[in-house]
């Protein structure tokens, strides 16, 4: 099975600044089947990015994806208030199973 | 618009069946663009994924489970409700979790995410 570390645990970030997150694979993921996911308080997960770098129906342009391989990255380029929330990556390449990362909290600094 | 509506029973004694249905407005469980999910989060956070459904135009239905749960968990589909059912027995408090049902896009034949979720139904195992 693969094992989905991510990095770092809580970014505590400032409003504007950028945000990078990382979502690193035990084994190279297939063509790069990715897909990050936001998560608010009391509210299911919303689907962010897939195929590593493609963005979702209706997500702002500000969020990106990119990497490849074992290493891959969610970039947020200027954070809104709103943005401050726990992110998940997940994995849908290389085993029937669609694992996730044990999440990054991105808090307001 | 899809929509997915959680029901089942908050509480559960240990050593019974958890059962969580998800009712499917504006697609169909037997879609052939669609594969139909459950995910848990526990009490500190992370997201396990448990298994999935899905019909295929060959006329068969495939169900296919993680390993951490394989051998407790079913999950149905019923194309008369259009609804689809998680089922894990011989539940302990550490199956204490928030369960989500969720739709995997289809699209030419390749995966695009989990891009709808039901509420998410929260369910306590205790005696």
């Amino acid at each position: 099975e693969i094992v989905l570390t991510q990095s770092p645990v809580t970014l505590s970030l400032s409003p504007g600044e950028r945000a990078t997150l990382s979502c690193r694979a035990s084994q190279g993921i297939n063509a790069g089947y990715i897909a990050w996911y936001q998560q608010k308080p009391g509210q299911a997960p919303r689907l962010l990015i897939h195929a590593a770098s493609t963005r979702a129906t209706g997500v702002p342009d500000r969020f990106s994806g990119s990497g490849s391989g074992t290493d891959f990255t969610l970039t947020i380029s200027r954070l809104e208030p709103e943005d401050f929330a726990v992110y998940f990556c997940q994995q849908y390449g290389n085993s029937p199973m669609y694992n996730f990362g044990q999440g990054t909290k991105l808090e307001i600094k | 618009q899809v929509q997915l509506q959680q029901s089942g029973p908050g509480l559960v004694k240990p050593s019974q069946t958890l059962s969580v249905t998800c009712a499917i407005s504006g697609d169909s469980v037997s879609s052939i663009s669609a594969v139909w999910n459950w995910v848990r989060q526990s009490p500190s956070g992370g997201l396990e994924y448990l298994g999935r459904t899905y019909y295929r135009s060959s006329s068969k239905w495939y169900y296919e489970y993680a390993l951490s749960v394989k051998g407790r968990i079913t999950i149905s589909a019923d194309t008369s409700k259009n609804q689809f059912s998680l089922h894990l027995n011989s539940v302990t408090p550490e199956d204490t979790a928030v369960y989500f049902c969720t739709r995997g896009d289809i699209y030419r034949g390749v995966f695009r995410g989990f891009d709808f979720w039901g509420q998410g139904s929260l369910v306590t195992v205790s005696s």
